[in-house]
């Protein structure tokens, strides 16, 4: 049973530029979540798809954009990169909005601005 | 709004000790609450989940958390440390206002020495 997968693992890209991350969803999941780490920090919601719309979103400007598919994967998008775009990015799913169940996590995509 | 605080960036304990990570939260409402643990380069894994019911909650590696409403602290324990527990921990808050968001301490390094 495959857990959540996320695309790719690093990636380096220069200030200004755009980025596309990938996640694939625990099995049976239906939601995905995706969250910024910093480093030494913890993990800060950006925003969450359902029914391949944009449910919930947290304190995260215009520039973070997503897109989820009929199978469930999802997207981030980032456009004009900022030094202080560089972090951890994990996605996490889980069976429904607003369950109570625990996100299953990826292991995440390392992001670096030069 | 709702928030968790980990007080302690750091906690050493002995191999065979036992061990707590404290956790205090701050919500509006009824408190579901979770300790997630993160191994280097990897995602978060859940380790357990307090939404209602015994105070006392058992989780995965032999882990236990304890609920204090009074308190307002969920610290997580386990009576016997292994190095092998040696991880970042994270406690987090479900958002009563977002069924769909998480908020997540800012974490406490552990580290067992042998």
């Amino acid at each position: 049973d495959a857990g959540v997968t996320q695309s790719p693992t690093h990636l380096i890209k220069t200030r200004g530029q755009q980025v596309t991350l990938r996640c694939s969803p625990k099995s049976g999941h239906d939601t995905v979540s995706w969250y910024q780490q910093a480093l030494g920090q913890g993990p800060q919601f950006i925003f969450q798809y359902y029914e391949e719309e944009e449910r919930q979103r947290g304190n995260f400007p215009d520039r973070f954009s997503g897109h989820q598919f009929p199978n469930y994967s999802s997207e981030l998008n980032v456009n004009a990169l900022l030094l202080g775009d560089s972090a951890l990015y994990l996605c996490a799913s889980s069976l429904g909005r607003g369950s109570y169940q625990p996100q299953h996590f990826g292991d995440g995509t390392r992001l670096s601005i030069l | 709004a709702q928030s968790v605080a980990q007080p302690e960036d750091q906690v050493n304990v002995a191999e065979g000790n036992p061990l707590t990570v404290k956790c205090t939260y701050s919500v509006s409402g009824n408190p579901y609450l979770f300790w997630y643990v993160q191994y280097p380069n990897r995602g978060l894994q859940f380790l357990l989940k307090y939404i209602t019911g015994d105070n006392l909650v058992k989780g995965s590696y032999g882990f236990e958390a304890e609920f204090n409403k009074s308190q307002t602290s969920f610290h997580l324990k386990k009576p016997s440390a292994l190095v092998s527990d040696s991880a970042l921990y994270f406690c987090a808050v479900r958002d009563s206002s977002s069924a769909s968001k998480i908020i997540f301490g800012s974490g406490t390094r552990l580290s067992i020495r042998p």
